[in-house]
């Protein structure tokens, strides 16, 4: 079992819906990230979460610790979203920084 | 402020060639990460550097690879006698501290034939 996991897998939305994307965690975790990865492209890096809630533009992650669960909404989805969501954990204590990452979610928005 | 540089971007190799893979952080930032990406696969973390230190190696094969990130300069990720199974995008992050959100950099695509 991976110590992150997303759901779901993929996702196709209309343009114009609201959209969830899930991580689930089994390890102790410092901070959690939200990446975007477009196909053949770079990753660019959304939230990082200690706790509660963070909001950018129509993107907003929110993180629960005690039941390791974090969500990623996007509001009024438009094609240009479509991309490939990535949950990464930064693992608690110890002097590494490394980040786990989930298998990701593959997002399209259909105009 | 740029962000973080790899270069090359597209690395083209002959099996038992080797590999040289650079990343420059971001200003002000003395921490470097390395993650590989092989192909249908998710991120995987790979080495763990601050200035002229591993800190965590833990995700690097034991063989054939290795890792720097001199005083001066970019961090190289080296990949001797490549095989076909090392055809993945590499990836390079920095950040400024060791809590710090990490940047991405666009990845370098190599391909071994």
């Amino acid at each position: 079992k991976n110590e992150v996991e997303q759901s779901p897998q993929n996702l196709t939305a209309q343009e114009g819906e609201f959209i969830t994307i899930n991580c689930s965690y089994s390890v102790g975790i410092s901070a959690l990230h939200w990446l975007q990865q477009h196909p053949g492209g770079g990753i660019v890096s959304l939230f990082m979460l200690s706790s509660g809630k963070k909001k950018h533009g129509r993107l907003i992650a929110t993180i629960n610790i005690q039941e390791k669960h974090s969500s990623l909404h996007i509001t009024a989805s438009h094609p240009r979203d479509s991309a490939v969501y990535i949950c990464a954990v930064r693992v608690e204590g110890g002097a590494t920084n490394k980040l786990i990452f989930g298998t990701g979610t593959l997002l399209a928005v259909q105009p | 402020n740029a962000g973080v540089m790899q270069n090359p971007r597209h690395l083209v190799r002959r099996r038992g060639q080797e590999a040289r893979l650079r990343c420059s952080p971001m200003k002000g930032h003395s921490h470097v990460y390395w993650y590989r990406q092989l192909p249908e696969e998710g991120l995987k973390f790979m080495v763990y550097l601050q200035k002229e230190n591993i800190i965590d190696e833990s995700g690097m094969p034991k063989e054939r690879f290795s890792a720097e990130f001199p005083k001066e300069g970019p961090s190289i990720l080296r990949i001797q006698q490549v095989v076909r199974g090392d055809s993945a995008a590499y990836f390079c992050a920095s950040s400024p501290s060791r809590i710090d959100t990490q940047y991405f950099g666009p990845g370098t695509r190599l391909t071994v034939l």
